[in-house]
């Protein structure tokens, strides 16, 4: 059983398009999250999601739109995709944000290329 | 901004050495320090965490030590195995968690 999936493992597109990242966690988390990896692998905190509340929207362009359906999925659409876009997109999840643990456990990856 | 900095940026280390990475950070609040491990292709994975309120923590090959005067903290991997090559990513927890920009760890049989 995968804790935290998301689909597509990998996405090729043109510039200009529009596509969609899905993720699902099991685990009953009340927290996700997406983090954008780059070519440098350089981890970088773009949304957190509370209970489908955003808690935290770092200066990540307008173009791209979290969507949290439930508590169980967040899903990260991005507009008039660019070339710098490309990376690799990280859905996580954690239990409360100030629970003890801290742990967050990240899906497998999303790579984007954008063409 | 980067809230933390960790060096090397890579490592290469003998099969049976011992491997260090190292972390500093600037903000007192931080609460939980994290090492994440990640392999090619996957997403990380939590490795090992310490608290401020201790200055190390072991578990099995791996060891964090926690100097909060010096606001740095390390990873160390005691007989270093070629499975243990990926790169380690420390973190620091404030209101979420941001990552330091990785070593690539690399153990040569």
């Amino acid at each position: 059983d995968t804790a935290v999936s998301q689909t597509p493992k990998y996405l090729v597109t043109q510039m200009g398009n529009d596509k969609s990242i899905k993720c699902e966690q099991n685990l009953g988390h009340d927290t996700m999250y997406w983090y954008k990896q780059d070519s440098k692998k350089f981890l970088k905190i773009m949304f957190s999601y509370n209970n489908k509340e955003l808690i935290i929207n770092e200066t990540v362009p307008n173009r791209f739109s979290p969507k949290s359906p439930d508590k169980a999925h967040l899903n990260l659409h991005i507009n008039s995709l660019e070339l710098g876009d490309s990376a690799v997109y990280f859905c996580a999840s954690s239990q409360d944000p100030s629970w003890l643990s801290g742990e967050l456990f990240f899906g497998e990856g999303s790579r984007l290329t954008v063409l | 901004q980067q809230q933390v900095k960790q060096s090397p940026q890579s490592l290469i280390v003998q099969k049976g050495g011992i491997s260090i990475i190292n972390c500093a950070y600037e903000n007192t609040a931080f609460d939980y320090f994290p090492w994440y491990q990640q392999f090619p292709g996957k997403g990380p994975a939590l490795l090992i965490a310490i608290r401020p309120d201790v200055s190390e923590k072991k578990e099995g090959r791996f060891t964090i030590s926690f100097n909060k005067s010096a606001k740095q903290f390390s990873l160390h991997i005691m007989d270093s195995q070629p499975g243990d090559s990926a790169t380690y990513f420390c973190a620091v927890r404030g209101n979420d968690m941001r990552f330091g920009a990785g070593t690539r760890l690399t153990v040569k049989p």
